[in-house]
């Protein structure tokens, strides 16, 4: 989930578990969700978005989770595996359209580690 | 090659120099954005744009400024750089309404 301060929350499971990273967001009016995901020294990579008329999204190994009720959205990772260690961030669509097309608002994110 | 790059990798400066980051896709995606990141905030947005000549501020962008006359480059000045500048820059260029694709980053560090 959001973390507030310098601390990082952190999920830690064995290779082939299954992993469950939960994320708060806090505008009612977003539209568009998104997970990335971000290794060690690199840019964040994009994993699986999920518009707001939807509460369930697959793609390979992953599902995203909507709940808008509680403004809540979980990223589910499948026999998790060592290369899936990395920070996991969500992010909401902001932007209504316009020049705000496509700008998003990051989560602060969750460092998941997968041991062997 | 196809893709986002970021230059310089790694830049040390000192308190009060101008410093421009480099930004260059290969897409011809329209929106391009700037994000810094520090430890405990995640992504911050900096500046975007959402084609050459039209560009807006996000969320922190007092002490940077931002330039598109074509639309595969965006780069970002610190006019007069400080500490608290000290991070790591990403520049991101938009394929889908989400689906944004990162540079490798810049690490700035501010003396």
């Amino acid at each position: 989930g959001e973390s507030v301060g310098l601390h990082l929350p952190t999920l830690s499971v064995q290779e082939g578990d299954n992993s469950i990273i939960n994320c708060a967001y806090s505008n009612s009016a977003s539209d568009y969700f998104i997970w990335y995901k971000q290794e060690s020294g690199k840019g964040p990579q994009f994993i699986i978005d999920i518009r707001s008329n939807m509460d369930k999204r697959q793609g390979q190994r992953v599902t995203v989770l909507l709940n808008k009720t509680v403004k809540h959205l979980s990223l589910q990772i499948a026999a998790t595996q060592p290369g899936d260690s990395a920070v996991y961030f969500c992010a909401e669509n902001v932007g209504a359209g316009g020049t705000s097309y496509g700008k998003l608002t990051f989560g602060q994110g969750t460092i998941l580690t997968v041991h062997p | 090659d196809a893709g986002i790059t970021q230059s310089p990798r790694y830049k040390i400066t000192e308190t009060g120099r101008q410093v421009t980051l480099m930004c260059h896709q290969t897409w011809s995606h329209s929106y391009m954005f700037w994000y810094r990141q520090d430890l405990g905030h995640g992504l911050r947005l900096i500046y975007y744009s959402a084609a050459a000549d039209i560009t807006d501020k996000g969320e922190v962008p007092d002490g940077y400024v931002v330039s598109r006359s074509k639309t595969e480059n965006f780069p970002l000045t610190l006019e007069s750089a400080t500490r608290s500048q000290t991070s790591v820059y990403f520049c991101a260029s938009l394929a889908g309404k989400g689906e944004q694709y990162f540079g490798p980053g810049t690490r700035l560090t501010v003396t």
